[in-house]
């Protein structure tokens, strides 16, 4: 069956430190992957996706690029602020069994000080 | 449009009772889910359909039940309320089409069962 896993957290990071969470998965077919963002109180809603091997998927100077070679969908920032501090969900989205029904990941969260 | 709602926004039970809590979306998703979030778990997939008439269970069904008579709403029933169903509850939806299938989350329910 499809699985995904992140890096535990939580992340500490100062302002404009580099972010990087980590995402690997396993899938039967060619998944779509995505990375949601859910802020404190919120739902979730989508940050970035990829549909295919080699692209890239990027909003907000958050960019993952899906590598199929080493199954993994990692999640950067340049400089991250205050106002990302959220929890980050990887999730892959495959024809298992003939339905879409995405595959999320534990979740990641991150912290930034000032 | 609205997009996914969810009510009640909190609710507190006593065991042995019984609610439904509320799903409506606007933007004509073939598919409808239900997740339930506890710390540590990340997302879990209660249950789900592909589109009206059609539901499914996913990874923790059990004290649960669904029913899809219209696109636009799910509901979701707990037929005995039980103190392990403390959780926060997420509606989602999306359309059918695969590698595209953004989610959309509602903004959730907090439910605690005394």
């Amino acid at each position: 069956g499809n699985s995904v896993t992140q890096m535990e957290g939580p992340v500490t990071l100062s302002e404009e430190a580099f972010l990087t969470i980590n995402c690997t998965y396993t899938a039967t077919g060619y998944p779509s992957l995505f990375w949601y963002v859910q802020y404190p109180g919120e739902g979730l809603q989508l940050l970035l996706k990829a549909t295919k091997a080699d692209d890239k998927g990027s909003n907000k100077g958050f960019e993952a690029t899906y590598r199929k070679e080493t199954t993994s969908f990692h999640l950067e920032k340049g400089s991250v602020q205050v106002s990302d501090s959220a929890v980050y969900f990887c999730a892959l989205s495959d024809a298992n069994g003939g339905s879409y029904i995405p595959t999320f990941g534990r979740g990641t969260s991150l912290i930034v000080h000032p | 449009n609205a997009g996914v709602t969810q009510t009640p926004k909190f609710q507190v039970l006593k065991t042995g009772q019984s609610m439904t809590l509320q799903c409506a979306q606007d933007m004509n998703h073939e598919y409808m889910s239900w997740y339930r979030q506890d710390p540590g778990m990340g997302l879990r997939l209660i249950h789900y359909s592909v589109g009206a008439g059609i539901t499914d269970q996913g990874e923790v069904p059990n004290g649960y039940n669904v029913s899809r008579s219209t696109t636009e709403d799910f509901p979701l029933r707990l037929l005995s309320a039980a103190p392990s169903q403390t959780s926060v509850y997420f509606c989602a939806s999306s359309y059918r089409s695969g590698a595209y299938n953004e989610q959309f989350f509602g903004p959730g329910t907090r439910l605690t069962v005394l």
